[in-house]
């Protein structure tokens, strides 16, 4: 069964400062991958997602991610974070070869952003 | 549009009652809805993946006769959460999947059992 890590519970950082959050896998083949941002008391959007194809994947609100099939990984980047990206991130992996879009999460990273 | 949403957003309840949790795709079918469990500060548990017009399909160690779900119409879903007790208080989180692996979450329901 496919299994993710998110090794940061809590990163903090400054407004403008770069961002990388970090995501490995435990898959046999090709996963699914996913970014989720979840704000306070609320469901998850959508940042980002990796089927197949180019390995730098582009999202929403200036996030980008890279898979890396050596490293079995898939971490998260923004450039310049704004205060309002504070929240907390999920990175996910589905397992196309189970017959089952179902999704396991990792165990989140929070994000802090300081002025 | 793909949005789903999840009534009511804050419930509590007395230990022993029952409550139900509504998940809508407003616009949108889903013929395939996923119910989650989130503890505080911690990531989403999958419990049960909820098919339209039949039985949902329960995760290990999710009791189903506990956590009733009914996935009556393509853009309904509900759970019941029977004979709640306190250790049942968290927020529960319905994605709805407009096509294979697009899911759309909802904003969450809150229960607090007491």
């Amino acid at each position: 069964a496919q299994s993710v890590t998110q090794p940061d519970i809590h990163i903090t950082v400054s407004e403008g400062a770069s961002l990388e959050l970090r995501c490995n896998y435990s898959y046999g083949a090709t996963p699914y991958l996913f970014w989720y941002v979840q704000s306070p008391g609320q469901g998850l959007q959508l940042l980002l997602k990796y089927f197949s194809g180019d390995t730098l994947v582009q999202g929403i609100k200036g996030f980008e991610a890279e898979f890396k099939r050596s490293q079995s990984s898939f971490n998260l980047r923004k450039p310049s974070v704004h205060w309002s990206d504070a929240a907390e991130y999920f990175c996910a992996v589905g397992a196309p070869d189970e017959g089952t879009d179902k999704l396991i999460f990792g165990t989140g990273t929070r994000l802090q952003v300081f002025p | 549009g793909a949005v789903v949403s999840q009534h009511p957003s804050w419930v509590i309840c007395k230990s022993g009652t029952s409550v139900k949790i509504e998940c809508r795709s407003l616009d949108f079918q889903a013929t395939t809805m996923f119910w989650y469990r989130q503890f505080p500060k911690q990531s989403l548990m999958l419990m049960a993946t909820s098919n339209e017009g039949s039985k949902a399909t329960y995760e290990q160690g999710v009791e189903k006769d506990k956590f009733l779900i009914n996935h009556a119409s393509l853009t309904l879903s509900t759970l019941t959460v029977t004979s709640a007790h306190p250790e049942d208080s968290s927020f529960y989180i319905c994605s709805a999947r407009p096509d294979l692996y697009e899911q759309y979450f909802g904003p969450g329901t809150r229960l607090t059992v007491t």
